[in-house]
């Protein structure tokens, strides 16, 4: 089946670096990535969809220069969390679809961001 | 603006029985699809069952099948037979499709489904 890998799993940083993810689909041409922020005990909340040739279209309340989104090809995606804070730390998933609506997203394994 | 709805935070089904967990969702775009996910305590993501906003019947995957109802804007999911793996959060999604050709998917606040032995 189709695999996501998300890199790093766990990461753990001083406040005031900055953290890059990675997102890779390995076996099929994801012309969209999404990528989602979950707290604790809590739903997935959409920050960002990243489609082919295209900006990644940010949602409401997401600050576009605290995380950048680089939708490089069709198999890697990258958020960068520019200049962390505690504030910032959290569970963080991608997520990569194939070319048609009706396919299911598949997930990385998520990457836990812990911010000193 | 798009919104997704899971009013039960929490629920509880006794081994082999079934259950059905209610989602219900706002759109005002005529062509979309609705989404099941499964999420365990390890994290990861696993998806259950899919349907779309123009297909005629219920969708069925197994021991899971969604109850839609057009009218009402609910996909409730209904799983029969429960097994103590089944426990787990549950995510209902909704995605539609951008003018520019893209897609945006959003998650309910989920389920917490407990299966007792």
């Amino acid at each position: 089946g189709a695999v996501v890998s998300q890199h790093p799993s766990w990461v753990i940083c001083k406040s005031g670096t900055s953290v890059k993810i990675e997102c890779r689909s390995l076996d099929f041409q994801a012309t969209t990535m999404f990528w989602y922020r979950q707290f604790p005990k809590q739903s997935l909340m959409l920050m960002a969809t990243s489609n082919e040739g295209s900006k990644a279209t940010y949602e409401q309340g997401v600050e576009k220069d605290k995380f950048l989104i680089n939708h490089a090809s069709l198999t890697l995606s990258t958020l960068t969390v520019t200049s962390a804070h505690p504030e910032d730390s959290s569970f963080y998933i991608c997520s990569a679809l194939r070319r048609g609506g009706n396919q299911p997203q598949h997930f990385g394994d998520g990457t836990r961001l812990s911010i000193l | 603006a798009q919104k997704i709805t899971q009013t039960q935070p929490g629920m509880f089904v006794q081994e082999k029985e079934a259950v059905t967990l209610d989602c219900t969702y706002d759109t005002s775009d005529p062509s979309y699809g609705l989404f099941w996910y499964k999420q365990p305590s390890s994290g990861e993501m696993i998806f259950l069952i899919y349907q779309g906003s123009y297909d005629q019947q219920n969708a069925t995957e197994g021991r899971y099948s969604l109850n839609f109802q057009k009218a009402r804007k609910s996909a409730n999911l209904v799983i029969s037979a429960s097994q103590l793996g089944d426990s787990a959060m549950y995510f209902c999604a909704m995605r539609e499709a951008f003018n520019t050709g893209g897609f945006k998917t959003i998650f309910g606040a989920g389920t917490r489904l407990f299966v007792k032995a």
